[in-house]
Formats: structure tokens, C-alpha cells, sequence
């Protein structure tokens, strides 16, 4: 069945680039996205990829997508505390958005 | 998000009741979904609709019913609340299925 896989927590310190992985098991997803949860709040998109696309980039957001091995990920280029959140990726199929457990990114100052 | 709304914000009800969670919107957005959120869990899609008096279940329907009598509205009934209830549960909307879906703030449900 439809299954998103994230690890669950991310540590770094400002200023280094944050590598947020994903897979994803349903090869017809057609969009693949990234949400971001502060504390207390609901999802906000962040960024989102078409499946015919190898990578999309959005300021210090780069997305790269290998469709061979279901493979998504989320770089944060010179990540800031600002940054500390919840990370969700998700996959569209069958017109729903199916999403991961997310990952706890934690930016150490 | 200023074009989505849910009410109430938080809600402590009794084991056995039911409770009534309101989603309000106002894109005119043609779907909207019902999820709830649990720590290792992610979120977990409850009910969707598609349209007025259009709705179907997600993977986590058991225990939960909705409607949608308006665009605007959609409405997540708990029959018998019960303590496995308790969770933050969100409502989402979706106009264009390219853009993905537009979140509310949530609600958190307690269940006693």
C-alpha cells in the first residue's frame, strides 16, 4: 500500500546545510511535496516537485527527486534557528495527499 | 491561514460524548480533508469530500463522520468520543491538485 518514510530527528548547527530525506513507495505519484510545521501551528508548503523533474530549486531550498529508488529530499542551504521545525514530505495519490511521520530538525546555535 | 478556520481551538470532552469539530472556508475550494495528527504517527487522512455532499473515508475513518451541507463548511463528527480520539486534528483545503493543500491551525481534542 501507499507508505512515506522520513527519519524522525535532524540536528545541526547554524549555518550548515540540513539534509531532510524521504521514500515513498507509490511509483504513479504525480507531486511530491515538503511541508513545514512550527511548534503550535498547522502545515505550511514549502516547496513542491513534479515527478518529471530531477531537481527544483527555491532560494535555500533545493529538492531532489530519484524516481528509480523513490527517493526525496529536502536540502536547507546555511540553515538558521528560524529553521527549527517539523518537516513533512508527502506524496500525491489517488487525489490525496499521503504524508510522512515528519522529522525534527534541531538548530543548534 | 486567513482563508481557513477551525473551531474550537481546543476542546476537553468526556469519554461517550459526542463532539462536533467545524472547518470554515473561504477560497471556495472544491475539497477539503479531515486528518489527525499523533506524535510518530504523522498525519493521518480521517475523511475527505470532493463537494457538497460528496465525502469519503481516509485510512483512519472508524469512529468519525462528516458532512458537507456547504462549500464552506465541513463538518468532523466524533459519535462516542474516546480516549484513542485525543490527537490535534486538522483541516486542509485543496483548489488546484497541483498546489498541494492549504492547512488550518488545528484543533486539540482531549478526550477524558
Amino acid at each position: 500500500g501507499e507508505d512515506v518514510e522520513q527519519s524522525l530527528f535532524l540536528s545541526v548547527r547554524e549555518g550548515d546545510s540540513s539534509v531532510i530525506n524521504c521514500t515513498y513507495t507509490d511509483s504513479s505519484s504525480t507531486y511530491l511535496y515538503w511541508y513545514k510545521q512550527e511548534p503550535g501551528a498547522g502545515l505550511q508548503l514549502l516547496t513542491y516537485i513534479f515527478s518529471n523533474m530531477d531537481m527544483k530549486q527555491d532560494q535555500r531550498l533545493t529538492v531532489l527527486l530519484n524516481k528509480k529508488d523513490k527517493h526525496l529530499s529536502l536540502r536547507i542551504a546555511d540553515t538558521q534557528t528560524g529553521d527549527s521545525a517539523i518537516y513533512f514530505c508527502a506524496e500525491r495519490t489517488g487525489g490525496k495527499l499521503i504524508f510522512g511521520q515528519g522529522t525534527e530538525l534541531s538548530v543548534k546555535p | 491561514d486567513a482563508g481557513i478556520t477551525q473551531s474550537p481551538r481546543h476542546k476537553v470532552t468526556e469519554t461517550g460524548t459526542p463532539v462536533t469539530l467545524r472547518c470554515h472556508q473561504t477560497e471556495n475550494h472544491r475539497y477539503m480533508y479531515w486528518y489527525r495528527q499523533d506524535p510518530g504517527h504523522g498525519l493521518r487522512l480521517i475523511h475527505y469530500s470532493y463537494g457538497v455532499k460528496d465525502t469519503d473515508k481516509g485510512e483512519v475513518s472508524d469512529g468519525y463522520s462528516v458532512s458537507r451541507s456547504k462549500t464552506e463548511d465541513f463538518l468532523l463528527t466524533l459519535e462516542s468520543a474516546t480516549s484513542s480520539q485525543t490527537s490535534v486534528y486538522f483541516c486542509a483545503i485543496s483548489g488546484d491538485r497541483m498546489y498541494g493543500y492549504t492547512f488550518g491551525s488545528g484543533t486539540r481534542l482531549t478526550v477524558v
